[in-house]
C-alpha cells in the first residue's frame, strides 16, 4: 500500500529535550516536505527536500532541523524543543508538482 | 503570492442532506487538491484535480482553472463526513521548490 508514515503519532516532551519525528514514504517520491498545524494559523511549511541531499527551508524553518540521506526518509529534528512548539506536524511526498501525499500527522506537546 | 479563499467557513447539515463547498484561488495553479481533516487530524486525499469534474462515490468535484475556483460536491451526507474540508494550491518558490499553501478550511458538521 502507498503510504507515507510518521512516528511517534503522539509525543509530550520536556523543554530542551531533543527530539527525532521520523517519516518515510513507499512511493519513490521525489520530494517530501514537513508542516504543522497551529489553530489559527493554518497549515505552514517547515522545510522540504527536492531529492536526496537537497533540502531548503520553508516558511517557518526555525527551531528545526531536517535531513535527506536517503530518498524514502526525511527525518524532522528539534534540538531543543520550546513549548511554542507545541504543535501537529505533518510530513508529505510528492512526484515533483504533482498529488500532495500526507503523512497521519504527529501530534507534539513540549511543557 | 497566491490567495486560496474557502466558503462557507461552517456548516451544519442533516444527516442525507447535500451540499456544495467552494474554493477560489487568485491566481492560475496547476496544482488544486482537495483534503478531508477527520477528528482524529488526518489529512485524507480527496481529490487530486487542477481541472475538470471527478466523482468518488458521493462526492465529486470540478475545477475550472480559467475562473479560479473549484466545488466540492458531498450527496447524501453522512455523520462520518463530520471534519474540516480543506482546498490546497500549490505555490512555486522563487529557490525552484515549492509548497502547498491550503485555505482556511470548512469545518463541517453532519447531525443524526
Amino acid at each position: 500500500e502507498a503510504q507515507v508514515t510518521q512516528n511517534p503519532r503522539y509525543l509530550i516532551t520536556v523543554t530542551g529535550k531533543k527530539l527525532t519525528v521520523t517519516c518515510s514514504q513507499n512511493m519513490n517520491h521525489e520530494y517530501m516536505s514537513w508542516y504543522r498545524q497551529d489553530p489559527g494559523l493554518g497549515l505552514r511549511q517547515i522545510y522540504y527536500s527536492m531529492n536526496v541531499e537537497v533540502t531548503d527551508k520553508g516558511d517557518v524553518p526555525e527551531g528545526y532541523k531536517v535531513s535527506r540521506k536517503e530518498k524514502r526518509n526525511f527525518p524532522l529534528i528539534l534540538e531543543s524543543p520550546s513549548p511554542n512548539q507545541t504543535s501537529l506536524y505533518f510530513c508529505a511526498s510528492s512526484v515533483s508538482t504533482g498529488e500532495q501525499y500526507f503523512g497521519p500527522g504527529t501530534r507534539l506537546t513540549v511543557t | 503570492g497566491i490567495q486560496v479563499e474557502q466558503s462557507p467557513p461552517d456548516l451544519i447539515l442533516q444527516e442525507g442532506a447535500n451540499s456544495t463547498l467552494r474554493c477560489n484561488f487568485s491566481d492560475s495553479v496547476n496544482n488544486l487538491q482537495w483534503f478531508h481533516q477527520n477528528p482524529w487530524g488526518q489529512l485524507i486525499n480527496l481529490f487530486y484535480i487542477p481541472s475538470g469534474t471527478k466523482q468518488n462515490g458521493r462526492l465529486s468535484a470540478t475545477t475550472v482553472a480559467t475562473e479560479r475556483y473549484s466545488l466540492l460536491y458531498i450527496s447524501s451526507s453522512q455523520t462520518t463526513d463530520s471534519g474540516v474540508y480543506f482546498c490546497a494550491v500549490l505555490a512555486h518558490r522563487n529557490t525552484g521548490g515549492f509548497k502547498t499553501i491550503f485555505g482556511a478550511g470548512t469545518r463541517l458538521f453532519v447531525k443524526a
